[in-house]
């Protein structure tokens, strides 16, 4: 069964506090990894995909890495604006998105 | 990226009533799709909203419950019927634009049924 499973469910940091979010992820023939950033009261908003393994994105403080099994999502000094929750998602052979359930980053000024 | 407007923002409901959920999108879409998101829980896919056609609903989900109706390719309407506290929730309107691989929200009706 295609699952897709984050960690930690939440986290503290301090500003200039670095920290990575994992995704581990099971799915039958990954066509495309995902990370979104959810703020509270709004819809996801889309960050990055990842296609294959060894694969890396930056966006100004993030940075997301792909392994056949895990995707890391790198935090390098982050702000209070970084705050939100932060959902990666799998597409499948099938087409079909699952997503996790999300990691809830707040940043302590 | 599209922009999608979504309404009611948020809604408080009676058991047993009926709230339709509008999704407009500024641009022609061929692909739209509508979430809900449970505290704590995953993004779940309730269906896939057709034009011309009826929806593909995924597994649990079913049309007496969420019917959806996709008039045209910038607009499309979930209802949730015979509310129960079990569908407070929020529900998401999501599209896929030609020619990419990433899904577009809006910003999600809340929905509380007392």
């Amino acid at each position: 069964e295609d699952q897709v499973t984050q960690s930690p469910e939440a986290l503290r940091l301090q500003e200039g506090e670095s920290s990575s979010l994992n995704c581990s992820y099971t799915v039958s023939g990954l066509r495309g990894l995902f990370w979104y950033r959810q703020d509270p009261g709004k819809g996801p908003e889309f960050l990055f995909t990842l296609y294959s393994a060894g694969e890396e994105k930056e966006k100004e403080r993030l940075k997301a890495t792909l392994t056949k099994k895990e995707s890391f999502l790198h935090i390098t000094a982050p702000k209070p604006e970084d705050s939100a929750t932060y959902l990666c998602a799998v597409q499948a052979r099938d087409d079909k998105i699952i997503f996790g359930k999300g990691t809830r980053l707040h940043i302590l000024p | 990226s599209a922009v999608i407007s979504q309404k009611p923002s948020r809604d408080i409901c009676q058991r047993g009533t009926s709230l339709t959920i509008q999704c407009q999108v500024d641009s022609q879409v061929t692909m739209m799709f509508w979430y809900r998101q449970q505290p704590g829980q995953s993004l779940t896919l309730i269906a896939t909203a057709n034009q011309g056609s009826e929806a593909t609903y995924e597994s649990g989900f079913v049309i007496d419950k969420f019917p959806i109706s996709r008039p045209n390719l910038t607009f499309s309407t979930l209802t949730v019927s015979n509310m129960s506290p079990e569908d407070s929730s929020i529900y998401l309107c999501s599209v896929r634009e030609s020619g990419a691989n990433v899904l577009t929200f809006g910003a999600g009706s809340r929905l509380t049924v007392l």
